[in-house]
C-alpha cells in the first residue's frame, strides 16, 4: 500500500514568512508524529496526534509551530515568522496507534525548510 | 526525559565483515527499542525492533540484542554488502500518560561498507 507523502519535497522561503508543511499518513494509521532533522543528527520529536487531538505538543520549540489534523488523517504544520534556525528536514510518521500496534512508526520522505 | 547514546558516529568495514553499532538510553522505564536505517536524502526505513521482554532478535543477517540491567542495545549487521552503506539510528521509546510513543533518537552512526 501507499506509505507516508509529504509535501512539498522542498522548499526555501526568506525570513520572516509562514510556512505550511502537509504529511498525509498511512491509511488506517491513527497516530500520526512530526520530527525534526537537523543535518548530521538524529530526529527529534515535536508534536503527536491520535486521531484529530494534539495528545503530545512537548517538542515544539516556541509559539511560532503550530500543527493541526483536522479530520484525523492528514496533517499540517505550521510555521510562522520562519527564522534561520528553523531550516531543517521535517519528517511526518504515522502509527496504527493505541487500537493495535501503537510502536512501529513509519516515516514520510520529508520536507526540507530552508529558511534565507 | 529520555537520553540516546550512539557509538561509533562512524564505521568503515570491509565487505563480508560484520559490523556493530551500541546504543545506551538513560530512562529505565524505555520498552521499544528500533533501528532505523537511513540513505542519503531518503526516509528513515525500520529495519528491526526490540521490546523489553526479549533478549536478542534476529532477522536474516541483522540482530539486535537488549541488556535491560545495564541499559544498552546494540546492532548487529553480519556478511555486510556495500548496499548496507547508510547512516542508522537507534531509537528508544517510554510510552507517556498522554499516549505518546515517540521515538528518541540517538545521534546515527555513517556505515560504510569497503567492496
Amino acid at each position: 500500500g501507499a506509505g507516508v507523502s509529504q509535501t512539498p519535497s522542498n522548499k526555501v522561503t526568506e525570513k520572516g514568512k509562514y510556512v505550511e508543511l502537509r504529511c498525509d499518513p498511512i491509511s488506517g494509521h491513527t497516530a500520526l508524529y512530526w520530527y525534526r532533522q537537523s543535518l548530521g543528527q538524529g530526529p527529534e520529536f515535536l508534536i503527536y496526534f491520535q486521531g484529530t487531538g494534539a495528545a503530545d505538543d512537548s517538542g515544539l520549540p516556541n509559539d511560532r509551530f503550530f500543527a493541526v489534523r483536522p479530520e484525523g488523517s492528514v496533517s499540517t504544520l505550521k510555521i510562522q515568522r520562519t527564522e534561520r534556525g528553523d531550516s531543517a528536514v521535517y519528517l511526518c510518521a504515522s502509527s496504527y496507534g493505541l487500537a493495535e500496534n501503537p510502536y512501529e512508526q513509519y516515516f514520510g520522505p520529508g520536507t526540507r525548510l530552508t529558511v534565507t | 526525559g529520555e537520553n540516546v547514546e550512539q557509538h561509533p558516529s562512524t564505521l568503515s568495514v570491509q565487505e563480508g565483515d560484520s559490523a556493530v553499532i551500541k546504543c545506551t538510553y538513560s530512562d529505565s522505564a524505555s520498552n521499544y527499542f528500533p533501528w532505523y536505517k537511513q540513505e542519503l536524502g531518503k526516509r528513515p526505513q525500520l529495519i528491526i525492533d526490540i521490546r523489553s521482554n526479549v533478549g536478542e532478535k534476529k532477522d536474516q543477517r541483522i540482530a539486535v540484542t537488549l541488556n535491560k540491567t545495564a541499559k544498552h542495545f546494540s546492532l548487529h549487521i553480519t556478511e555486510t554488502q556495500p548496499e548496507d552503506s547508510a547512516v542508522y539510528f537507534c531509537a528508544a521509546v517510554n510510552p507517556s500518560g498522554a499516549g505518546s510513543y515517540q521515538l528518541t533518537f540517538g545521534k546515527g552512526t555513517k556505515l560504510s561498507v569497503i567492496p
